[in-house]
């Protein structure tokens, strides 16, 4: 069964630090590009970060840039998003997709929430 | 930055009934557009892509059509799993993919 599980979401404080991962299983993981789109809590769908099926390439919203980073372990089918100094506004559920080029983001995990508070 | 504006916000409708979702792109897109269908505590799934083609196990219910900047996703006869939050994707900004602010399909 292709999936993705993601994991490492939790409270944390505004400034704080939080790595979140994301499994791949089912597929040949590096193969693949790879995304984090996020969620505010009752509000739409927000691409975050992609990252080439090599890791070569990498590209973040601005929203986040300067702030996270991105990265994966193909050995190890996983995703990796590393997000430091963090803020209220990015608090969210963070989901980790799958891009298929020419069809979309095709496979996607459950999410993991992130909730930045003091 | 590709803006995506759904409309409308909100549509309600019974089941059985025909629904009608717009997304328009601030600049043409050409084909390269996907929809997305989300229920709530649930990750989106991938319904269409590039703008008219079913993505696998997708009913046949579902359609979408258009280019340029103008497209729909059309439910020809609404089940009742069909009622969630519908989003557009531009896929033509490599790889910063945008996405519309949504669409609620509820039960009228």
């Amino acid at each position: 069964e292709v999936q993705l599980v993601e994991s490492g979401g939790g409270l944390v404080q505004p400034g704080g630090s939080l790595r979140l991962s994301c499994a791949a299983s089912g597929f040949t993981f590096s193969s693949y590009e790879m995304n984090w789109v996020r969620q505010a809590p009752g509000k739409g769908l927000e691409w975050v970060s992609y990252i080439s099926s090599s890791g070569s390439t990498i590209y973040y919203a601005d929203s986040v840039k300067g702030r996270f980073t991105i990265s994966r372990d193909n050995a190890k089918n996983s995703l990796y998003l590393q997000m430091n100094s963090l803020r209220a506004e990015d608090t969210a559920v963070y989901y980790c997709a799958r891009d298929t080029p020419l069809l979309g983001m095709d496979v996607w995990g459950q999410g993991t929430t992130v909730t930045v508070s003091s | 930055e590709i803006v995506l504006t759904q409309s409308p916000a909100t549509l309600s409708l019974s089941p059985g009934e025909r629904a009608t979702l717009s997304c328009r792109a601030s600049q043409s897109v050409s084909s390269y557009l996907a929809w997305y269908q989300q229920k709530p505590g649930q990750a989106p799934r991938l319904l269409i892509y590039d703008a008219s083609n079913r993505a696998t196990g997708i009913p046949a219910r579902f359609s979408g059509s258009g280019s340029g900047t103008d497209f729909t996703l059309t439910i020809s006869s609404l089940e009742p799993e069909d009622f969630a939050v519908y989003y557009c994707q531009q896929r033509s900004n490599w790889p910063q993919y945008t996405f519309g602010q949504g669409t609620k399909l509820e039960i009228k």
